[in-house]
């Protein structure tokens, strides 16, 4: 199956700052959607995005499926935004959904 | 509205018992999903229905038996519980057809066996 990694693992924001996640997968790709998994654990919808940018908010994400990533933005981080950050996607021609290792995302006020 | 509801939210249970984990879902999708999340928040699929019928069924011991008695419902029943299932499950809805569109995902039935 597809192979899909998230960079950084880990990171720790001061309140205010901005960050970016990034998404490479190893096929191409028909779907791909970014999660929140917040730390009650609820896996919340940010963006359903196999191509383009999208804005919502601080948010933002962008996917450039020809070169096989994605990108989460996050601006203006709050300590809300903790928690861990998915990728998934569906191969070209597949039938499921492939998540990233996700990257956790700790905001300190 | 609840769009993808699981219940329960938690389950503890004794090693051998059965269990079982309902899952419903309210946006009209035709898949179904359920999803196994260990403790280093790895999520993998177990299961997917299309329209109540078995499209994915990846490598997972024939003690988790699926059960979609309608294209709104996907249970989850598990035999004979094992302290290595032990994890978080989350069952979660898309509509497909021609296309895979967006997943929703319910809160997750956090299982302990002991």
């Amino acid at each position: 199956g597809i192979q899909v990694e998230q960079s950084p693992p880990d990171l720790i924001l001061q309140e205010g700052a901005n960050s970016t996640l990034r998404c490479n997968f190893s096929d191409s790709v028909n779907n791909l959607q970014w999660f929140h998994q917040n730390p009650w654990g609820q896996l919340i919808n940010l963006f359903y995005i196999p191509s383009g940018t999208k804005q919502n908010g601080r948010l933002s994400a962008t996917t450039v499926a020809t070169e096989r990533y994605s990108l989460l933005y996050i601006s203006s981080s709050q300590t809300t935004d903790s928690g861990v950050y998915f990728c998934a996607v569906v191969e070209a021609g597949g039938n499921q959904f492939y998540f990233g290792t996700g990257t956790s995302l700790t905001v300190i006020p | 509205d609840t769009a993808v509801s699981q219940t329960p939210k938690y389950l503890v249970t004794q090693m051998g018992n059965d269990k079982s984990i309902k899952c419903e879902q309210n946006l009209g999708h035709d898949t179904m999903y359920w999803y196994k999340q260990d403790s280093k928040k790895f999520l993998k699929i177990m299961f997917s229905y299309n329209n109540k019928e078995l499209i994915i069924n990846e490598t997972v011991p024939n003690r988790f038996s699926p059960k979609s008695p309608d294209k709104a419902h996907l249970n989850l029943h598990i035999n004979s519980l094992e302290l290595g299932d032990s994890a978080v499950y989350f069952c979660a809805s898309s509509q497909v057809g021609t296309a895979f569109y967006e997943q929703y995902f319910g809160p997750g039935t956090r299982l302990t066996v002991t």
